[in-house]
């Protein structure tokens, strides 16, 4: 079981709706981590949270949102999204976003656009 | 250019058939390596950490070990449960401290 709870765990949505995923992690990290993976290919950066500000944003679109309300918790909000978007998204998280120790993942979100 | 290659693409191994599969990479100021285990579906599942060269980590099957250009994950006597794609990643930088993700390797163990 991972340490890091990503709901819900499939998502289906129309183009113009509005949805969000959720993060939460309990292990006491101050840096968290939104990735979006394709089938059979690596994890790509999307956005970084450190002590709840955004640090990174690796020049994704606006129709992305993210959020991080507390320590624990991290959200996605979607708006708009194009068949595209559909893929996994992953939440990590770890220590501290400058420390040397390991991402740990929680185990997605399968997102499906119709 | 700040690169990491994982190699084989996919292997097929016989149960009990050992291997290795490589993880090379071209970067500036290495501060970690991590492998990661990913089944169908769910997320990478953290593995192990290599921070210098000549670092060695073993768990059950897996053996991962680390020089100044690449890391080898030897799969002992694998058994069916370890089919799964297997994802080095590695860390970087000062400041700036960035992820790099491999290609994975696709690990398929008949019985």
């Amino acid at each position: 079981d991972t340490e890091v709870t990503q709901t819900p765990k499939h998502l289906v949505m129309g183009m113009t709706n509005k949805k969000s995923l959720k993060c939460e992690q309990h292990m006491g990290h101050r840096a968290m981590y939104w990735y979006k993976q394709k089938a059979k290919k690596p994890p790509e950066l999307m956005f970084v949270y450190s002590y709840e500000k955004l640090s990174i944003n690796e020049s994704v679109p606006s129709r992305f949102s993210p959020e991080c309300p507390n320590s624990s918790l991290l959200n996605l909000h979607l708006h708009a999204l194009q068949p595209e978007d559909s893929a996994l998204y992953l939440c990590a998280s770890r220590p501290r976003a400058n420390s040397n120790q390991p991402q740990h993942f929680g185990d997605g979100t399968r997102l499906s656009i119709l | 250019e700040d690169q990491v290659t994982q190699s084989p693409e996919a292997l097929r191994l016989q149960e009990g058939e050992s291997s290795s599969l490589n993880c090379s990479y071209t970067v500036s100021g290495l501060r970690g390596l991590f492998w990661y285990r990913q089944d169908p579906g769910k997320g990478p599942e953290f593995l192990f950490t290599l921070y210098s060269a000549g670092e060695e980590k073993e768990k059950e099957r897996l053996k991962a070990t680390l020089t100044k250009k690449e890391s080898f994950l030897h799969i002992t006597a694998p058994k069916p449960e370890d089919s799964a794609t297997y994802l080095c990643a590695v860390l970087y930088g000062g400041a700036t401290n960035k992820l790099i993700f491999g290609t994975g390797t696709l690990l398929a163990v008949q019985p």
